[in-house]
């Protein structure tokens, strides 16, 4: 039972580049999570999805995009880097709504992106 | 007004000591209360939660919550090294969406 996975863990990428950050979980959980996370600002909420193919905005969500076609997966996508989206991101899971204990998340290790 | 202050410190205890964490909130729509801890290049992971005011304990953690203030705490005794972290508050309404504090780091020398 792997958990929450990010991919990559690391990336440099020059303004005006395109990358795409790939989360997995094996938990068979509905609701997933893309943040960032800046000194000083927390946890930011970008995108998140409450099932297969659903997607929403959360609080920062200009410059992404996200993709939910696989209940297991969930990608958020840069279309054109800034040097605003150096950040360290994160993925996110948890179990459908009901139960205090079912808004527990469960976070992935982290992707480290510098955009210069 | 932000919805949720926590102080970011750094904090600093000797080994031993009783650590006191604390976040304010603004938005009485709040029903459940937690508390995520971080360690340096690590995803959060759940420390404690509770969804009433009064006081939950497990092992040497502490979680207080008082509504009527809009004041939550986390309390640890005996801090050890191991329990050098960022620690973040955590907020949610029931829906699906958690507000989290920006956390406050500590440091516990042995």
């Amino acid at each position: 039972n792997a958990g929450v996975t990010q991919t990559p863990k690391f990336r440099v990428l020059k303004t005006g580049q395109s990358m795409t950050l790939l989360c997995a979980q094996d938990m068979n959980h509905e609701y997933m999570y893309w943040y960032r996370q800046d000194p000083g600002m927390g946890l930011r909420l970008i995108h998140y999805s409450v099932g297969e193919g659903t997607t929403a905005k959360g609080e920062v969500p200009d410059g992404y995009n996200v993709s939910r076609l696989k209940k297991q997966n969930f990608l958020l996508g840069l279309e054109s880097a800034a040097p605003s989206q150096t950040s360290v991101y994160f993925c996110a899971s948890s179990l459908a709504s009901g139960r205090a204990v079912s808004y527990e998340q469960y976070f992935g290790p982290g992707t480290r992106l510098t955009v210069t | 007004q932000k919805e949720v202050e926590q102080d970011p410190g750094p904090l600093s205890v000797p080994e031993g000591a009783i650590v006191s964490l604390n976040c304010t909130y603004s938005n009485s729509a709040f029903q459940y209360f937690m508390w995520y801890r971080q360690y340096s290049r690590k995803g959060p992971e759940l420390l404690m939660y509770t969804y009433s005011s009064g006081n939950k304990e497990d092992g040497r953690f502490t979680a207080q919550v008082d509504k009527s203030s809009k004041y939550i705490s986390l309390f640890i005794r005996d801090s050890q090294p191991s329990d050098s972290a960022t620690y973040l508050c955590a907020f949610d309404t029931g829906g699906f969406k958690t507000i989290f504090g920006a956390g406050t780091r500590l440091f516990v020398k042995a």
